[in-house]
C-alpha cells in the first residue's frame, strides 16, 4: 500500500503561534487530499481538503499547501489555541476509483499541544 | 442525534472469546467502513461495505468478518480474540465510495484483550 509520510509526530505550540505539520506522498494518481482532527476519545472528523489543481486553500484559520512538484503538503494552524489541541491526521486517495484503491490512506498523525 | 454510533463504547475480553461490535448510522450514507487505529494512533482500514456489498476487504485476519443487515448498520464479529487485537475500532459511514467523501466516525470502541 502507498504511504503517506507525516511529521513531526509530536508539536508544542505557544498559544497564538502558527502549528505547522508536513505530510509527503509517493503515489502520484492521488488527487484527494483531506485531513482530519482527532480530539481524545473521539473519532476523526474532517477538518479541510484539498485536490492539486490548487496550491493553497484557507478555512479560518486552518490552510493547506499543496506543492505537487515536491509530492508534499502542509498544514498551517494560524494563531494556535488550546482548543486546537488534538491529534491531526493527513490522508490521500485516488478518487473516481471504486475498491482499494478508492482507499483513505492515513499518515500516523501528529500530536498538536497548544500552551496557554 | 448522533450521526455514526458503535456500542459497546469499552469492550474487555480474555484470549480465545468471540466478540461484537455494532455501529448505525442515521446520515442515510451508502457506504460504510470499520478502522483499526493501535496504540501508536495509527489508522487502517478493514472492510468498507456499500449497499450491503463488500467491496473492500483488506489483509486482516478471517477471524475478523463484517456484517450488514441493511444500509445503516455494519457490525464487525470477531472470532478467537488475540492480544494483538487490542485496539480502538471505529465505524464510519460515507455518501458514496471512493476517497474524496467526507467520512464521518463513530466515537469508536476500545476493545482490550487480556
Amino acid at each position: 500500500q502507498q504511504q503517506v509520510k507525516q511529521s513531526p509526530q509530536s508539536l508544542i505550540v505557544q498559544k497564538g503561534g502558527i502549528s505547522i505539520i508536513n505530510c509527503a506522498y509517493e503515489n502520484t494518481a492521488f488527487d484527494y487530499f483531506p485531513w482530519y482532527q482527532q480530539f481524545p476519545g473521539k473519532g476523526p472528523a474532517l477538518l479541510i481538503a484539498i485536490r492539486p489543481d490548487v496550491s493553497e486553500k484557507k478555512e479560518g484559520r486552518f490552510t493547506i499547501s499543496f506543492n505537487k512538484s515536491a509530492k508534499q503538503f502542509s498544514l498551517h494552524i494560524m494563531d494556535s489555541q488550546p482548543g486546537d489541541s488534538a491529534t491531526y491526521f493527513c490522508a490521500a486517495s485516488v478518487t473516481n476509483y471504486g475498491g482499494s484503491q478508492g482507499n483513505l490512506i492515513f499518515g500516523k498523525g501528529t500530536k498538536l499541544s497548544v500552551k496557554p | 442525534d448522533t450521526a455514526v454510533s458503535q456500542t459497546p463504547k469499552y469492550l474487555v475480553t480474555q484470549m480465545g472469546n468471540d466478540k461484537s461490535i455494532k455501529c448505525e448510522q442515521n446520515l442515510g450514507h451508502d457506504t460504510m467502513y470499520w478502522y483499526k487505529q493501535d496504540s501508536k494512533k495509527f489508522l487502517k482500514i478493514m472492510f468498507s461495505y456499500n449497499n450491503k456489498e463488500l467491496i473492500i476487504n483488506e489483509t486482516v485476519p478471517n477471524r475478523f468478518s463484517p456484517k450488514s443487515p441493511d444500509k445503516a448498520h455494519l457490525n464487525l464479529h470477531i472470532n478467537s480474540l488475540e492480544l494483538g487485537d487490542s485496539a480502538v475500532y471505529f465505524c464510519a459511514s460515507s455518501p458514496g465510495t471512493g476517497g474524496s467523501y467526507e467520512q464521518y466516525f463513530g466515537p469508536g470502541t476500545r476493545l482490550t484483550v487480556t
